[in-house]
């Protein structure tokens, strides 16, 4: 799979949009993008993941780029719930049932909401 | 999305014990996975559980040491073995979940709680 590059730290007012990047310059055409979070001594909870359109839910958006190289999590509002750790992680994805390859984590980003 | 618990969420044991961990989620998956958090680290996969075969360990951790079980589709159970400070850690279990959207499928892993040992 190919690596991620993120910052390590970056921080952001309350109420502000969050912009986390992640540079992904070795992906290939079947790998797609995932973000996960990890608040404080939890679970990694699950963002989003996008191949090559930007992805909107209710938590986050993703935009990747054109040339796929990198790509951004933005959280619209942030708020101080959402201070944590941000994984960006490429994984290829495969038709077949099972037959992904492993989520592979780095150190993440990790962003500091501030009142 | 899945709904994963894990029991005990954290334990404080003596060293040359051995610790399971219970993992159960909310739906049938085929695909489950066992992680370790050590302090101050990020995630490391420690084995792959498949329903009706043997877990495939990731290199650096073997069956002895991290005994896993998969009796069906929603229970799982890793076992720490003959334990040393050094496994003080959080274990993670995670279910890979298929979403079909507009006849194109992705795959997506949902994380358990964990469970938080401390080996005296």
């Amino acid at each position: 799979d190919a690596k991620t590059t993120q910052p390590p730290s970056m921080d952001c007012a309350e109420g502000r949009a969050a912009n986390l990047p992640c540079n992904h310059s070795t992906i290939s055409g079947n790998e797609y993008v995932y973000w996960y979070r990890q608040i404080h001594s939890q679970g990694p909870q699950y963002i989003i993941h996008g191949l090559k359109n930007n992805e909107t839910n209710e938590m986050a958006s993703l935009i990747i780029t054109e040339d796929r190289k990198s790509s951004t999590l933005i959280l619209p509002h942030a708020t101080l719930r959402d201070t944590a750790v941000y994984y960006c992680i490429v994984r290829v994805w495969l038709r077949k049932p099972g037959a992904n390859s492993k989520l592979t984590f780095g150190k993440g980003i990790t962003l500091s909401v501030r009142p | 999305s899945a709904v994963i618990s894990q029991k005990p969420s954290r334990d404080i044991c003596q060293r040359g014990t051995s610790l399971t961990i219970q993992c159960q989620v909310d739906s049938q998956v085929t695909m489950m996975f066992w992680y370790r958090q050590q302090p101050g680290q990020s995630l490391t996969l420690i084995a792959t559980a498949n329903q009706g075969s043997e877990a495939t360990y990731e290199s650096g951790f073997v069956i002895d040491k991290f005994p896993i079980s998969r009796p069906n589709l929603t229970f799982s159970t890793l076992t720490v073995s003959n334990m040393s400070p050094e496994d003080s850690s959080i274990y993670l279990c995670s279910v890979e979940v298929r979403t079909e959207r507009l006849g194109f499928g992705t795959d997506t892993q949902y994380f358990g709680p964990g469970t938080r040992l401390t080996v005296l």
